[in-house]
């Protein structure tokens, strides 16, 4: 079974630039989620997707994030513009249905680094 | 208010040792499900063990085991006989949220095996 799928692994971007990441979940598992860990932290969730709804966005920068999942599957998130401070790694992740009550697998991430 | 506290930000021992990892959470729901999860130096964070708050029933698969305690609000994690392979970082997860079920990670506790 293939896992969850992240790209791209690396992004270097300068600051006020816009960046996008794009995850593709385990293939049947109805939420999916984006995580920021900043170095030493752990996972953040900035938002969690059942099917292709929001189930929490309470901590997605909504200035500047945005986030959206296509037809219940693949899933992209989106900083415009970025600050230093969003030097972080952005993990995706998803489990089957009953949202955050069952285990989550991780993708490998997106090292985005803003200078 | 933090929901999940790793009180130990490193530990360092020697092969063989047994050691345990701290977990301490904060919840106001009567239902809930507890995660630890392992994230090796390559990153992919990768499950362990789920717990849901019905079962206090203490859990061992191999070296390792889990002790789950309403009482005290905790949920550790014994490594038995460790091994330089189980050098990662170490979180615990807590899902709450009444239906919902919104994780949230500790900040980890990296654990070092030194041959």
């Amino acid at each position: 079974e293939a896992g969850v799928a992240q790209s791209p692994r690396y992004k270097i971007i300068e600051k006020r630039q816009s960046v996008a990441f794009w995850c593709n979940p385990i293939s049947g598992h109805a939420t999916l989620y984006w995580y920021q860990q900043i170095l030493g932290q752990g996972p953040k969730l900035l938002i969690q997707f059942q099917n292709n709804g929001v189930v929490d966005d309470s901590q997605l920068p909504k200035d500047r994030f945005s986030a959206e999942r296509l037809k219940g599957v693949d899933s992209t998130l989106k900083i415009q513009p970025a600050k230093l401070e969003d030097s972080a790694v952005y993990l995706c992740a998803s489990s089957v249905s009953g949202q955050g009550a069952y285990e989550q697998y991780f993708g490998p991430g997106t090292r985005l680094t803003v200078t | 208010a933090q929901k999940v506290t790793q009180a130990q930000t490193e530990i360092s021992v020697v092969e063989k040792e047994d050691v345990t990892l701290d977990c301490v959470y904060e919840t106001r729901d009567t239902t809930y499900y507890l995660f630890w999860y392992k994230q090796p130096p390559s990153g992919e964070l990768v499950f362990l063990i789920r717990r849901n708050s019905f079962d206090e029933q203490n859990e061992i698969s191999g070296r390792y085991s889990w002790n789950f305690q309403k009482s005290t609000s905790s949920f550790n994690f014994t490594i038995t006989a460790s091994q330089v392979v189980d050098s990662a970082v170490y979180f615990c997860a807590l899902s709450e949220g009444g239906g919902s079920y919104i994780p949230t990670f500790g900040r980890g506790t990296s654990l070092i095996v030194h041959p």
